[in-house]
């Protein structure tokens, strides 16, 4: 059971516009720590998508957005491409457990 | 080019313990900002985070390893070494290395190395 809920699994038709949501409490996002993204591919290791919220590493193309409010966050992708199907990640830190947490991560599927 | 890899045995038995090391290149790990961590990822399951070291040598662990786990850095050899103790089939995972430019304790994860898989059985 992972600190950090996420759904797992959502999809979306080419070009539309799909959200992830992770959820937390008040130990890790509520308490204002910062939420950062990851894509995986199969086989692959994470590559870094969203950090601080909402600020893309360079080279990430800005069909993809965070966001982050309260207790959850939100990973948005606009323009669904195939290539975007991987899994997701969301990672904050949890002032209670005193570590970094992950999320029990989301299966894309582009239609 | 910042690079990190991971290498360490590809089977431990039950009980044995792990170690793996993460040889980095393109920064020093003595650098201020500097940090290494270690994740882990069971076949088809989530990330799991295990252990943190950062450029002072400060030290974090997940909770329910703590015991079980130790990381250490050779800063001139540019390496950490994560070992785990009493190793179990459930620890069976790739496991990856990563690097933080960050001393927040919200710390993200901005390279990776490509990880290496750990099977242990008898």
């Amino acid at each position: 059971q992972s600190v950090l809920t996420q759904p797992p699994s959502v999809s979306g038709a080419p070009g539309r516009r799909v959200t992830i949501s992770c959820t937390g409490s008040s130990s890790n996002i509520g308490a204002g720590y910062d939420v950062h993204w990851y894509q995986q591919f199969p086989g692959t290791a994470p590559k870094l998508l969203i950090y601080v919220n909402s600020n893309r590493p360079s080279g990430v193309p800005d069909r993809f957005s965070g966001s982050k409010s309260g207790t959850s966050a939100s990973l948005a992708i606009t323009g669904l491409q195939a290539e975007d199907e991987a899994d997701y990640y969301c990672q904050s830190y949890d002032r209670s457990l005193s570590a970094v947490v992950f999320g029990g991560g989301t299966k894309l599927t582009v239609l | 080019q910042v690079t990190l890899k991971e290498s360490g045995p590809v089977l431990v038995k039950p009980t044995e313990t792990l170690t793996l090391t993460c040889t980095v290149s393109g920064f020093s790990l003595s650098n201020a900002k500097m940090g290494v961590s270690w994740i882990r990822q069971p076949p088809g399951k989530a990330l799991e985070w295990l252990a943190h070291i950062f450029s002072n040598d400060e030290k974090s662990y997940t909770t329910s390893l703590e015991n079980s786990l130790s990381i250490s850095k050779d800063t001139s050899k540019s390496q950490v070494v994560l070992t785990m103790t009493n190793m179990d089939p459930v620890d069976t995972a790739t496991y990856y290395c990563a690097r933080t430019s960050t001393v927040r304790a919200d710390i993200d994860f901005d390279y990776w190395g490509q990880g290496t898989l750990v099977t242990v059985s008898s």
